[in-house]
């Protein structure tokens, strides 16, 4: 089966600096890996996610990137604020409504 | 869009009784849900698939007889902890899918004394 692994586990950063969260995932067949943030005691939001026939997507601070080839695949925060503090999760799923493999989690820690 | 609830929030629960948790997806219509189970500081673990008017899928590891699952209607999911004991003590969460994208509910804090 898939597997997902992320780093690092925890990552803090300066107000203001760039923050990047790593994944890597093992089946080929993936073709579908979004990105969730998940504060405290609440449920995960999805932020971005990006597809397989995509290499690169950006929604304002926020991108992703996708190397299909090495089977990884990276979220990029800049100007990071502190209410970007929480815990960021990535997933890997073959698209349609199969399941989502998730890695272990980010907490990002964004000082002020 | 793509709104999800659980019902409820908050669960205390005395050993040995059963425990239902719902999950509902307000705005579109849902054949498949998921369940996944939280602890303090770890990821999310997926328990069970849900699919409308058929049994669910579950992981390995997950009983399905502790872990009754129906899904009645094309917006409803339910989650019972059969004979509920303190090891099951968790932060439940429901994930439906409008499309390939799952979207989660706001999570069932479950403490069994």
């Amino acid at each position: 089966g898939e597997n997902v692994e992320q780093h690092p586990s925890t990552l803090s950063v300066q107000e203001g600096d760039s923050a990047v969260i790593k994944c890597t995932y093992s089946d080929s067949a993936s073709n579908y890996f979004p990105w969730y943030k998940q504060e405290l005691g609440k449920r995960p939001q999805l932020i971005i996610d990006i597809r397989s026939n995509v290499g690169e997507k950006k929604d304002q601070r926020i991108a992703v990137t996708l190397n299909k080839t090495a089977k990884h695949f990276s979220l990029h925060i800049t100007e990071t604020q502190p209410e970007d503090s929480a815990v960021y999760f990535c997933a890997a799923s073959k698209g349609g409504f199969n399941k989502f493999y998730f890695g272990s989690g980010t907490k990002l820690n964004v000082k002020p | 869009g793509a709104v999800v609830s659980q019902h409820p929030s908050r669960v205390i629960c005395k050993s040995g009784t059963s425990v239902k948790i719902e999950c509902r997806s307000l705005d579109f219509q849902a054949t498949t849900m998921f369940w996944y189970r939280q602890f303090p500081k770890q990821s999310l673990m997926l328990m069970a698939t849900s699919n409308e008017g058929s049994k669910a899928t579950y992981e390995q590891g997950v009983e399905k007889d502790k872990f009754l699952i129906n899904h009645a209607s094309l917006t409803l999911s339910t989650l019972t902890v059969t004979s509920a004991h303190p090891e099951d003590s968790s932060f439940y969460i429901c994930s439906a899918a409008p499309t390939d994208t799952q979207y989660f509910g706001p999570g069932t804090r479950l403490t069994v004394l």
